[in-house]
């Protein structure tokens, strides 16, 4: 099976601007996390969708925003950017049943200048 | 709160030789699973390890095994016969709720492992 894969891999961005990513989880997998990593926070739970609803919410500000379609793909977005979002983004698929179980893909890093 | 702490910011270990990390949480939960990551300088962070809480034996895959003890909430990772490879960061991680149906990790800030030939 195809890992998890994310695209673009690397973005880089200026303050004020916004900002999608997206994240196609391994084929059967109806659960996708989404984490931010920074060398300051480390890993932080932004948000995870399933079946198109979003489940959980870290404690990010609006500006960070989600959606998942009809065939698990997900995306994440950022509006108005600021240097801090910097970071390198994560997201993870997870078998129905068990997301505690997370396969991530090899991430996007976002520079904002 | 439920947290995960990493004691060793960093450590090395002479190819071949053994190496223990350290991770100790904290949870008011009484079954939970545990997780051990490794993220290698490609990013990619890949699933290294897992122990359900309720299973007395430890986990083990080929040369990483755990130490899993419950009451001290300890859950420490062995790598045996260290191979370069092996190079990367490695984070303790769970899930705040058993069964996990709020798809979030806790992590602990990692332990940056080199591997010195």
């Amino acid at each position: 099976k195809a890992g998890v894969t994310q695209t673009p891999r690397y973005l880089i961005k200026t303050r004020g601007q916004q900002v999608t990513l997206s994240c196609s989880p391994i084929s059967g997998h109806r659960s996708v996390s989404w984490y931010q990593q920074t060398p300051g926070q480390g890993l932080q739970f932004l948000f995870e969708y399933f079946s198109e609803t979003q489940r959980n919410k870290g404690n990010f500000p609006g500006r960070f925003s989600g959606r998942q379609f009809s065939n698990s793909r997900s995306e994440m977005n950022v509006s108005t950017l600021e240097l801090g979002d910097s970071a390198l983004y994560l997201c993870a698929s997870s078998p129905s049943g068990r997301s505690y179980e997370q396969y991530f893909g090899p991430g996007t890093r976002l520079t904002v200048t | 709160a439920q947290t995960v702490t990493q004691s060793q910011p960093e450590m090395s270990v002479q190819e071949a030789e053994t190496v223990t990390l350290s991770c100790t949480y904290d949870t008011s939960e009484s079954n939970y699973y545990l997780f051990w990551y490794k993220q290698p300088p490609s990013r990619q962070m890949i699933l290294v390890i897992r122990q359900e809480a309720y299973k007395q034996q430890n986990a083990t895959e080929n040369r990483f095994s755990v130490n899993f003890q419950k009451a001290a909430k300890s859950f420490s990772l062995k790598i045996s016969d260290s191979q370069l490879g092996d190079t990367a960061m490695y984070f303790c991680a769970f899930p705040p709720y058993y069964g996990g149906s709020q798809g979030n990790l806790i992590f602990g800030k990692g332990t940056k492992l080199s591997v010195k030939p």
